[in-house]
C-alpha cells in the first residue's frame, strides 16, 4: 500500500539510450516533484507539477522531459543518456503548493538508481 | 531567495549520548522548515516540520527541533542516540510564493558508535 511508488528501482543502461522512470502517488495530492540526488547525497529539485501543470522547471537539460498524464502520475523521460546522468532520482508529492498549510509535507518515493555506462 | 546551510557534513556520537545537528536558513519570506532522514539506500522520511505554530517541534523517534528566528536556525536534537539513528539528515526550507521550491541543505551524516 505504498504512498509514492517509482519504477524501476534500478536502471542500468548505455550512454545514448532513452529511458523513462515512472512515478505514481495514491495520496490524492495535487503536486508532484522530481529530484536528483548526486553521489555526494546533494538533492536538487528538477521539476514540479501542480494538477498536471508545470510550475517549477529548474535548469535541467532539455533531454529531461516530465510528463503528467493525470495528477496521480509524473513520469520522467530522459533522452540520449550521458554518464553524468548517473544518480538517484526521487519522486515526491505534496498536497499544497500555493498556500501554507499543515499538509505541505512532501512524501518521497523509494528512489530509482540510474547508472549510465 | 532561499538557502540552507548544514554546518557539519559528518557528526559522530556514541550510543546513548545527545545528538545535535545544526541547520541555518535564509529566506525572504516567513519559512516553513523541515528535517528529513535518509537511511542507507532508502528514500526520505519526514522527521518533523515547523510551519509557524509552536517554535519547539517534536518529531518521530525522539527527535525535536527549535525554530529561532533571531538566529535563523532550526537545529535538530535528540537526548540519547540509538544505533538505528545512523543515517543522512537533511534540513529543508520553503518560502511562500507560488511555485516556491523546497530547498534542501547538503545533508549531515550521523554516525553512532557503540
Amino acid at each position: 500500500d505504498t504512498a509514492v511508488s517509482q519504477t524501476p528501482k534500478y536502471l542500468v543502461t548505455q550512454m545514448g539510450n532513452d529511458k523513462s522512470i515512472k512515478c505514481e502517488q495514491n495520496l490524492g495530492h495535487d503536486t508532484m516533484y522530481w529530484y536528483k540526488q548526486d553521489s555526494k547525497k546533494f538533492l536538487k529539485i528538477m521539476f514540479s507539477y501542480n494538477n498536471k501543470e508545470l510550475i517549477i522547471n529548474e535548469t535541467v537539460p532539455n533531454r529531461f522531459s516530465p510528463k503528467s498524464p493525470d495528477k496521480a502520475h509524473l513520469n520522467l523521460h530522459i533522452n540520449s543518456l550521458e554518464l553524468g546522468d548517473s544518480a538517484v532520482y526521487f519522486c515526491a508529492s505534496s498536497q499544497a503548493v500555493m498556500v501554507r498549510t499543515s499538509e505541505e509535507t512532501q512524501y518521497f518515493g523509494p528512489g530509482t538508481r540510474l547508472l549510465v555506462l | 531567495a532561499q538557502s540552507v546551510t548544514q554546518l557539519d557534513s559528518h557528526v559522530s556520537v556514541s550510543e546513548g549520548t545527545p545528538v545535535l545537528l545544526r541547520c541555518n536558513y535564509s529566506s525572504s519570506y516567513s519559512p516553513s522548515l523541515f528535517w528529513y532522514v535518509q537511511h542507507p539506500n532508502k528514500g526520505l522520511q519526514l522527521l518533523l516540520k515547523y510551519t509557524s505554530a509552536a517554535t519547539l517541534v517534536k518529531g518521530i523517534n525522539g527527535f525535536e527541533a527549535e525554530f529561532k528566528k533571531s538566529e535563523t536556525s532550526f537545529h535538530l536534537t535528540k537526548p540519547s542516540a540509538h544505533m538505528s539513528d545512523a543515517a543522512e539528515y537533511f534540513c529543508v526550507v520553503r518560502g511562500y510564493n507560488y511555485g516556491q521550491n523546497f530547498v534542501f541543505g547538503p545533508g549531515t551524516r550521523l554516525s553512532v558508535l557503540p
